[in-house]
């Protein structure tokens, strides 16, 4: 069954540091989507991309994130500079058509020490 | 108040037991879809359930969904040390590009 990939599975960093984190969504979806999970806490939506470019962004998502779709294959989030804070699960979904079911990678453990 | 709100939050069962946990939504929804997460892991989806369908059963979960009272179930019959994890349901929400929406989830422990 395709499957949603993420990499790196965990990254530490240290605040004010650059993190970009991969995800391969599912080859024939159409949207993606980045989420994250706070230890403890829910899983927030972040940002969704459709046909290269941002279609919807949350509060969370300011200016130190960018998502990007380089290469047709590939969506990553970029952290320009991290803060503490920023330390969670980060999941990338995508789902094919409307109404369809989105699914999600196994997640990036980000740790912003 | 949120979309998706899941109830109980903890459920702490025998193996073998069925397990019930409810989730109530707010607004109208096209779907709704349930995930489990074992702990700091990834969210494998489970099942999506649409608004024109009442239940639905694969293997031991049985989803069903009630649009007049805005709620969904998810039963799991005869549980297992291995259904310990936490289970979401999310709704769609924001048009056509539908994010999806999670509530805090029940922690279900199965003791062997």
């Amino acid at each position: 069954e395709p499957e949603v990939t993420q990499t790196p599975s965990h990254q530490v960093t240290q605040m004010g540091q650059e993190v970009i984190l991969h995800c391969v969504p599912i080859s024939n979806h159409l949207y993606f989507y980045w989420y994250r999970q706070i230890l403890g806490q829910k899983v927030e939506f972040l940002v969704s991309f459709y046909n290269n470019e941002i279609s919807e962004k949350s509060e969370i998502f300011d200016d130190q994130f960018s998502v990007e779709r380089p290469d047709g294959s590939n969506f990553t989030l970029k952290i320009r500079s991290t803060k503490l804070e920023d330390s969670a699960m980060y999941f990338c979904a995508s789902r094919g058509q409307v109404g369809e079911t989105q699914y999600f990678g196994p997640g990036t453990r980000l740790l912003v020490l | 108040s949120q979309q998706g709100e899941e109830d109980p939050q903890a459920l702490s069962i025998q193996e073998g037991e069925n397990a019930t946990m409810n989730c109530s939504y707010k607004t109208s929804i096209n779907n709704l879809q349930w995930y489990r997460q074992n702990s700091g892991r990834g969210l494998v989806h489970l099942n999506l359930i649409r608004s024109n369908e009442r239940e639905k059963h694969s293997g031991r979960l049985r989803v069903t969904l009630d649009t007049s009272k805005k709620s969904s179930s998810l039963l799991i019959t005869a549980s297992r040390a291995a259904d310990t994890a936490s289970y979401f349901c999310a709704t769609p929400e924001g048009g056509g590009y539908q994010k999806v929406t999670f509530g805090i989830g029940t922690k279900l422990q199965v003791i062997p």
